[in-house]
């Protein structure tokens, strides 16, 4: 059971180049979230999908756009890298039918430096 | 505003040394409060969720309580392997199921 996966764990980029962090679940959740992790700010919420075929901003989506391509799969993509975008991202799931009001639960994290 | 916020942001403590870790929060209603583990280099991993004032949750040397406006995680007699970063998130009533966390308590545990 491998819970939420995250593609790829390290990336190195140069500014202006685009790229795209995949994320999958098998936990059979409907919301799936992106978050960005930079130290002393804590976790910050940058894409949001409540379920399939819907998507909603977060805290700090300028730069970023999400695909949510099924119940699945959820990705978020860079289209033009800044080095303001050097982070570590975390993809989250929770929720189902049955109850909304659950925790999340992440993924082990894409590390990315932008040069 | 929806505001989550934790004390202290750094603690030491000597193994076996019983101390609570705050979170704070301000909601305009609370559909669940919950308290994660990071270790570095890794994802938050869920430990407790709380989701009504008085309710409390333990596991091992691990200890939730939950009030209308605040958390505390109480960690008795700690170990070395304690060590790591504690997130507390809270779930408010919205239209939406956006989770607020707060930026952490980093727990080192001296042998």
């Amino acid at each position: 059971n491998a819970g939420v996966t995250q593609t790829p764990k390290f990336q190195v980029l140069k500014t202006g180049q685009s790229m795209t962090l995949q994320c999958a679940q098998d936990m059979n959740h409907n919301s799936m979230y992106w978050y960005r992790q930079d130290p002393g700010m804590g976790l910050r919420l940058i894409y949001y999908s409540a379920s399939e075929g819907t998507t909603d901003k977060g805290e700090v989506p300028n730069g970023y756009n999400v695909s949510r391509l099924n119940k699945r799969e959820f990705s978020l993509r860079l289209e033009s890298a800044a080095p303001s975008q050097t982070s570590v991202y975390f993809c989250a799931t929770s929720g189902t039918e049955v109850n909304r009001n659950q925790p999340q639960h992440f993924g082990d994290g894409t590390r990315l430096s932008i040069l | 505003e929806d505001q989550v916020t934790q004390s202290p942001e750094a603690l030491r403590l000597q193994e076996g040394e019983s101390s609570s870790l705050n979170c704070s929060y301000t909601v305009s209603g609370l559909r669940g409060l919950f308290w994660y583990r990071q270790d570095p280099g890794k994802g938050p991993e869920f430990l407790f969720t709380l989701y009504s004032a008085g309710e409390e949750k333990e596991k091992e040397r691990l200890k939730a309580t939950l009030t209308k406006k605040e958390s505390f995680l109480h960690i008795t007699a700690p170990k070395p392997e304690d060590s790591a970063t504690y997130l507390c998130a809270v779930l408010p009533y919205s239209g939406t199921y956006k989770y607020i966390f707060g930026t952490g308590t980093r727990l080192k545990v001296l042998a």
